[in-house]
């Protein structure tokens, strides 16, 4: 049974960087893409980016300047950095496979970004 | 950027059957699957559909997915009432090196 476990700060300033790792266990990387999304408060899910085992990446398109996702694959771990960030990223954020894969979520992190 | 859209309310009475409508464009709905998640409050989305109209183990198959042309839709038959929880499509668009997107969402009240 696949499982995701998720960390990183919750509360940031205008500004810093989101830092969030998420974790795989009982599964592996490989056949698919591995999603971060994040949801505020009331509104609907929105989908920042994906990577696979080999690294490769797409981004929102809206989110693309801000956004790094990385992997390190040895940890069965990737990553997200969203840079500059400001009270329009408070949010709830998912990471989990990309649509199409295996429907399995981490715990969610409640960030807020506030002066 | 493009967007998928879902009408923000749909109602219906206990074993009635609803259908959410989700529509978007030709990179997207038009040539990709669609996928459908329930949300129940505090909790993350669940996957309803995948592939457009398949099932994944253990959803009823109260639950049905469809496509035609740059639409799609949700039915759910016989309601009941814990169906009542928000429902988002998503697809993958074709545009700008191919990205993910979500529909904003249906509140279904169950009556």
């Amino acid at each position: 049974q696949v499982q995701l476990q998720q960390w990183g700060a919750g509360l940031l300033k205008p500004s810093e960087t989101l830092s969030l790792t998420c974790a795989i266990y009982g599964g592996s990387f490989s056949g698919y893409y591995w999603s971060w999304i994040r949801q505020p408060l009331g509104k609907g899910p929105e989908w920042i980016g994906e990577i696979n085992q080999s690294g490769s990446t797409h981004y929102n398109p809206s989110l693309k300047s801000r956004v790094t996702i990385s992997v390190d694959t040895s940890k069965n771990q990737f990553s997200l950095k969203l840079s500059s960030v400001t009270a329009a990223d408070t949010a709830v954020y998912y990471c989990a496979p990309s649509p199409g894969g295996m429907d399995v979520w981490g715990q969610g992190t409640t960030v807020t970004v506030s002066s | 950027q493009s967007v998928l859209t879902q009408p923000p309310s749909a109602s219906g009475t206990p074993g009635q059957r609803v259908t959410i409508s989700c529509s978007g464009s030709s990179s997207n709905i038009g040539s990709n699957y669609i996928y459908w998640y329930q949300q129940l409050p505090e909790t993350a989305p669940k996957l309803l559909i995948y592939m457009t109209n398949q099932r994944p183990s253990g959803v009823p198959d109260r639950f049905s997915g469809s496509k035609s042309g740059t639409s799609a839709s949700l039915a759910i038959s016989g309601l009941r009432s814990e169906d009542e929880a928000d429902y988002y499509c998503a697809a993958w668009d074709d545009s700008v090196n191919g990205y993910w997107m979500f529909g904003g969402g249906t509140k279904l009240t169950v009556l």
